[in-house]
């Protein structure tokens, strides 16, 4: 089955900076990768998805990048503020098919 | 804005007592997951139904869990009998499914934290 693996678990960076987080998946019949934020005690937040037919989505200070034959994919927040702090989860699925998350990325913008 | 709803937002109950848990998908979705988040194991999926029928249980107990689409608007997870090693938060997700039509988002439910003591 798919294996996802998530990298930094923690990570720190100085408001303003930007921050990056990667993810690798195993089964090459993924073609779904969401990235959710999960803030203290709420429910995990879609923030971008990526599809096996494109290889890089930005949505304002946040992007994701695929690279399929390598089989991973990244988030890159720029331009960090204190409001980015979270734990983030990448993860992967098939055809609308389960999720399988990776472990998580407990990012902190300092001030 | 549509939700997933869940209930109860919170649960303690006393190891041994059966446990239900709740979730109304978005309308119209047809496809509702079941994780359960703990700080050892991350987010891990415990089942999902798509069209009211169950696709994969695989990660659910089978011996105490259960898990249920009386109808499409209702999803239920009973733990008989609960323990200790269930405390966990459990969020139901729900999505459309449908790949190709770029509407497999999964949306989740805010959660039911389940303490058993």
């Amino acid at each position: 089955g798919e294996n996802v693996e998530q990298h930094p678990s923690t990570l720190s960076v100085q408001e303003g900076d930007s921050a990056v987080i990667k993810c690798t998946y195993s089964d090459s019949a993924s073609n779904y990768f969401p990235w959710y934020k999960q803030e203290l005690g709420k429910r995990p937040q879609l923030i971008i998805d990526i599809r096996s037919n494109v290889g890089e989505k930005k949505d304002q200070r946040i992007a994701v990048t695929l690279n399929k034959t390598a089989k991973h994919f990244s988030l890159h927040i720029t331009e960090t503020q204190p409001e980015d702090s979270a734990v983030y989860f990448c993860a992967a699925s098939t055809r609308g098919d389960k999720l399988i998350f990776g472990t998580g990325t407990r990012l902190q913008v300092f001030p | 804005d549509a939700r997933v709803t869940q209930t109860p937002r919170d649960k303690v109950t006393e190891m041994g007592q059966e446990v239900t848990m709740r979730c109304q998908p978005i309308l119209g979705h047809n496809t509702v997951f079941w994780y359960r988040q703990t700080m050892m194991q991350g987010l891990e999926l415990l089942a999902y139904f798509r069209n009211r029928a169950p696709l994969d249980d695989s990660g659910m107990p089978k011996d105490r869990f259960s898990a249920e689409m009386p109808d499409a608007t209702l999803a239920t997870l009973k733990i008989q009998p609960s323990e200790p090693r269930d405390s966990a938060v459990y969020f139901c997700a729900s999505g459309l499914g449908l790949w190709d039509y770029n509407t497999d988002t999964q949306y989740f439910g805010p959660g039911t934290r389940l303490t058993v003591l």
